[in-house]
This record gives structure tokens, sequence and C-alpha cells, in this order.
């Protein structure tokens, strides 16, 4: 089967710096994306992950460790705009694979 | 500007009846596909298509049914048999297989049950 697991909920204040976990099974596996879903709005891509490290892009960051079935975004200097879902998924082959979502909440 | 277009924002389905949701993407992308969002929840693939009048089954394909006659198009119908259908479905797309894990969504429709 696939599973991928990621917290709930994160809450943190503005300027801060958050990290959101996911973990992940599956029995294909190409790379790990995220994406981040303001309420009832449409997933938006934020980075990808094929190899082993970390890939940086603004004030997003995103690990992978692929003997550790495992990675995480970084989110830093925290802004009240970041405050929506963010989803891990694992390109399996030809489709992607969603978590379930972490709800991040950022207070001022 | 290029993107993907999805109808209606909201949808009502009475029971016992078939509903079609519209997909339509002008990035000349090769591969589409279609989730499934309950509240509070991920995105489950219902089904995908990597090429014209070819698609594949998702993880929760039973009660809908798509087609893919042109490139641009991959509508979703979601048939009686769904007896759940209350969900926010989003419509997405890819350059092709690989490039699967970037995908372009569309704002989403809302399904309701009267």
């Amino acid at each position: 089967g696939q599973s991928l697991e990621q917290p709930s909920e994160v809450t943190a204040v503005e300027g801060a710096i958050v990290q959101i976990n996911c973990t992940y099974q599956t029995s294909g596996f190409y790379g790990l994306s995220w994406y981040q879903q303001h309420d009832g709005g449409a997933p938006t891509f934020l980075s990808y992950n094929a190899l082993d490290g970390l890939e940086e892009t603004g004030r997003f960051s995103s690990f992978l460790s692929r003997s550790d079935s495992y990675g995480y975004l970084l989110l830093q200097e925290l802004q009240m705009k970041d405050s929506a879902s963010y989803f891990c998924a694992v390109e399996n082959t030809d489709k992607l694979i969603f978590g379930t979502g972490t709800r991040l909440q950022v207070f001022p | 500007d290029g993107g993907i277009t999805q109808s209606p924002k909201y949808l009502f389905r009475k029971e016992g009846q078939n509903v079609t949701l519209s997909c339509e993407q002008n990035l000349n992308h090769d591969a589409m596909y279609w989730y499934r969002q309950d509240p509070g929840q991920g995105l489950r693939l219902i089904y995908y298509s990597q090429i014209v009048n070819d698609f594949q089954k998702g993880d929760i394909a039973e009660g809908y049914s798509v087609s893919r006659e042109k490139k641009e198009s991959f509508p979703l119908t979601v048939t009686s048999a769904q007896k759940n259908p209350t969900a926010f479905y989003l419509c997405a797309s890819s350059i092709g297989s690989q490039g699967a894990e970037k995908l372009f969504f569309g704002s989403g429709t809302q399904l309701s049950v009267l």
C-alpha cells in the first residue's frame, strides 16, 4: 500500500521558522513534491525533491532523505499570508499521491 | 493567459442523477488528472490520462467516469452509483508523465447533493 503522514496542524508566529515533516511508504518513488492551498483555493506547487538534500526557493526550503523515506518543508520569516494547508505528495511513476495535509496557522 | 478552467464553480446533484464537471486546459499539457478533496482531507486521485483516448483509474474511481477525446479537455461524470458525491473536485494537468511532480490545478468545482 501507499501512505503519507504529516502533522495535522502547526501554529507559529510571524517572523518565526516552522518545519512540516512528511514520512511516506510507497511501492514506487520518483520524488517528493510540496503544495500550498489556501482555504477554498486550488493547490499551488512549491517545490520538488528527487534527490537527497535541501532545495531552497526564497523563504521556502524542502529536504529529502530517500533512505529514511522522509522529507520536510521549511518555512522561514513567516508571514500572515503563509497561513494555509501544506501537502506533501509522492511522485509514483506517472501520478502524484497526496498526504492528508498540514494546516499552518500564523499568528501576529 | 494559459491555465486550467473548471466549470461550474458550484454544482448540485439530485438523487439518481448523473452530473458532468468540465475541465479545459490551454497549456498544451499531455497529462490531466481529477482529484477529490473532502473537508480537512487530502487529495485523492479519481482518474488520470497521459494521452488522448487513454485514461487510467486512480484510487477512488468507482462511481465516476471520464473521457479524453481532445488534448485540451478531460470531463468527469459523477454517476448515480457514487453514493457520497459531496466534495470539492479539482482538475489538474502536467507536461506529461515525466512531469507529474508539478501539477497545475484549476479553481475547483464544489459538488453538493440536494
